[in-house]
């Protein structure tokens, strides 16, 4: 299965961008890359999802590099409320159709200082 | 808006016990999955569930693991004798569909503690 792999954690100043990055050196051409969010004692919440091209949505923006090795989700402007676990995913197809795995990276622990 | 919920939040079993997790998800979806987290450590997926058959399992979902869907509303999770080890923090989702990569909706979790 292929893997993702993210800083341990990061820092940003509020209402300045942050870009997350991860790295999915051995994504395969079906797979998609997600991101989600884990603010603290909650499950976890969908930010975005990109396969291919650049993503935006009015949570975030995701860049997917061309040999879509490594992708960034980026905070356009970091509030204390975005302070969370960021978890690059990598959705692959199984055997069959709409057969679907989620394997979830370490995860960035995001701080926003005031 | 409509979200998935699970009960209990907090379950405490001995070791060997059998437990049962459970999870109502959204209504009009299709597509069911069970994920844990150990504390302090990355969330694990377990199983996906569509068409009342599994669709993916992890490794980690092994024999001592079950899912069922008994009544078109619920979605539960059965480890059949639990270890120690179990004790995580489990989480239910569901999407609406999967191709196309439609989101997950995400449970609040229930915490199983094994002693």
């Amino acid at each position: 299965d292929a893997k993702t792999t993210q800083p341990n954690s990061m820092e940003s100043n509020e209402e300045e961008p942050v870009h997350l990055p991860c790295n999915h050196s051995t994504i395969s051409g079906t797979d998609y890359i997600h991101w989600y969010r884990q603010l603290p004692s909650q499950g976890p919440e969908y930010v975005i999802h990109g396969l291919t091209s650049n993503v935006n949505n009015r949570m975030a923006s995701l860049a997917i590099a061309e040999d879509r090795k490594s992708s960034t989700l980026i905070l356009h402007r970091a509030t204390l409320r975005d302070a969370a676990v960021y978890y690059c995913i990598l959705r692959f197809s199984g055997g069959g159709s709409g057969t679907y795995k989620y394997i979830f990276g370490t995860g960035t622990r995001l701080k926003v200082l005031a | 808006e409509p979200e998935v919920t699970q009960t209990p939040s907090h379950q405490v079993t001995q070791m060997g016990q059998e437990v049962i997790l459970r999870c109502v998800p959204i209504s009009n979806h299709l597509y069911f999955y069970w994920y844990r987290q150990i504390l302090g450590q990355k969330v694990e997926f377990l199983v996906s569930f569509y068409n009342n058959e599994i669709s993916e399992k992890s490794e980690i979902f092994d024999d001592q693991f079950s899912v069922e869907r008994p009544d078109g509303s619920n979605f539960t999770l059965k480890i059949r004798s639990t270890k120690l080890e179990d004790s995580a923090m489990y989480f239910c989702a569901s999407s609406e569909w999967a191709e196309g990569a439609y989101e997950q909706y995400f449970g609040p979790g229930t915490r199983l503690t094994v002693t």
